[in-house]
């Protein structure tokens, strides 16, 4: 099945930094990488995603990068701000034609953004 | 975003009983999902349904378990005979077919004494 790493596991920033996880999976055939946001206690939160024919996808603050080579995709948070401490994981799929195929959480990443 | 609910919010049953979790996709979602996450760890997947079958389950999903969407709106899924180890929190996500995002429901937490 589904390898899912990330790295770190936990990040600390100070407010107004930038933070960038990392993500890494072992299943060639993945063509779908989101990444959910959960605040604790919270359900996850999609955020961001970026399908396989495409290299980065920008959101505001946030953007996500592909390597579908090294099968590697990563999280950019720029000017962090308090509100994005939470734990973020990733989740490739592989989606061939649309819905109904499982998310593999990553292992998470709790992020702290310190005043 | 989709709006997913679920039932309860929280349950707290003894080892050995049965429990049922629902959930209530809106806006026409037509695949389902449960999944689970125990306290401080990653989120898992138990099961997938679509058009009223299992499409895909992971090991977890063992005997004990079962889903079924019995009024056409409501999702289930049926814990018979609860351990320890199943306490966690459980998510019911819903899909489209034409899309591969997923929306996840609040959660239930439960609680297995």
């Amino acid at each position: 099945g589904e390898n899912v790493e990330q790295h770190p596991s936990t990040l600390s920033v100070q407010e107004g930094d930038s933070a960038v996880i990392k993500c890494t999976y072992s299943d060639s055939a993945s063509n779908y990488f989101p990444w959910y946001k959960q605040e604790l206690g919270k359900r996850p939160q999609l955020i961001i995603d970026i399908r396989s024919n495409v290299g980065e996808k920008k959101d505001q603050r946030i953007a996500v990068t592909l390597n579908k080579t090294a099968k590697h995709f990563s999280l950019h948070i720029t000017e962090t701000q308090p509100e994005d401490s939470a734990v973020y994981f990733c989740a490739p799929q592989k989606n061939p034609t649309g819905g109904g195929n499982k998310l593999t959480f990553g292992t998470g990443t709790q992020l702290k953004v310190e005043l | 975003e989709p709006e997913v609910t679920q039932t309860p919010s929280h349950q707290v049953t003894q080892m050995g009983q049965e429990v049922i979790l629902r959930c209530v996709p809106i806006s026409n979602h037509l695949y389902f999902y449960w999944y689970r996450q125990i306290l401080g760890q990653k989120v898992e997947f138990l099961v997938s349904f679509y058009n009223n079958e299992i499409s895909e389950k992971s090991e977890i999903f063992d005997d004990q378990f079962s889903v079924e969407r019995p009024d056409g709106s409501n999702f289930t899924l049926k814990i018979r005979s609860t351990k320890l180890e199943d306490s966690a929190m459980y998510f019911c996500a819903a899909g489209w077919a034409s899309a591969p995002e997923q929306y996840f429901g609040p959660g239930t937490r439960l609680t297995v004494t």
